[in-house]
């Protein structure tokens, strides 16, 4: 089993919809979680971090389910903008331990 | 956030030559740097952790003669793919770190003719 995994898509959805995209991880010890985006040819921004609670940052919702080990990404109304591949990254270890596993993306097609 | 910069943006070379990479933390100090490779449609796949004034870690099937990583400075640290060749050509882009959070330089596209 891959440390990360995620489903590759593509996922193509209208302008304005709803779309959620889960990744799981396979070290149940792990402390950090991450959601990256990257667009075509560029290097990865970190959107959100994931915490346990869950957290929100405007159209954008994480989700932490450490019993089921994944985390997941909920993106509502859905932007042209948006278009882009999605990065789920586990630090195993945090603490300052600063090593990351990356998932393979998830890539986002929002369609006008 | 944390920005980290990287040069030269790409590179175009000839088979055998070698190619230097430069990372730099602009407005914090990186005690460790990430390089990753990034082949089309496959994910970062880390090549290497570099350590300010010690010896990098490379990861499992990288050749440590062949990727040649400096970390000099806490706000620099150097990739040289020594005798390039075509197989090598990929996206490398080097990471720094700043409060479990890593920020990643623009990438460096290498192709080797």
């Amino acid at each position: 089993r891959k440390e990360v995994e995620q489903d590759p898509g593509p996922f193509n959805v209208p302008e304005g919809a709803t779309v959620a995209f889960n990744c799981t991880y396979s070290n149940s010890a792990s402390q950090s979680f991450f959601w990256y985006r990257q667009d075509c040819r560029k290097e990865p921004k970190l959107l959100m971090s994931v915490y346990s609670s869950g957290n929100e940052d405007g159209r954008f919702t994480a989700q932490l389910n450490r019993a089921s080990q994944y985390i997941s990404l909920l993106i509502r109304d859905s932007k042209l903008s948006d278009s882009a591949t999605y990065l789920c990254v586990v630090n195993p270890f945090g603490g300052g331990y600063q090593k990351v596993t990356f998932g393979t993306g998830t890539k986002l097609q929002v369609i006008p | 956030g944390a920005v980290v910069s990287q040069h030269p943006s790409w590179v175009i070379c000839k088979s055998g030559t070698s190619v230097k990479i430069e990372c730099r933390s602009l407005d914090f100090q990186a005690t460790t740097m990430f390089w990753y490779r990034q082949f089309p449609k496959q994910s970062l796949m880390l090549m290497a952790t570099s350590n300010e004034g010690s010896k990098a870690t490379y990861e499992q099937g990288v050749e440590k003669d062949k990727f040649l990583i400096n970390h000099a400075s806490l706000t620099l640290s150097t990739l040289t793919v020594t005798s390039a060749h075509p197989e090598d050509s990929s996206f490398y882009i080097c990471s720094g770190s700043s409060s479990d959070t890593q920020y990643f330089g623009p990438g460096t596209r290498l192709t080797v003719l």
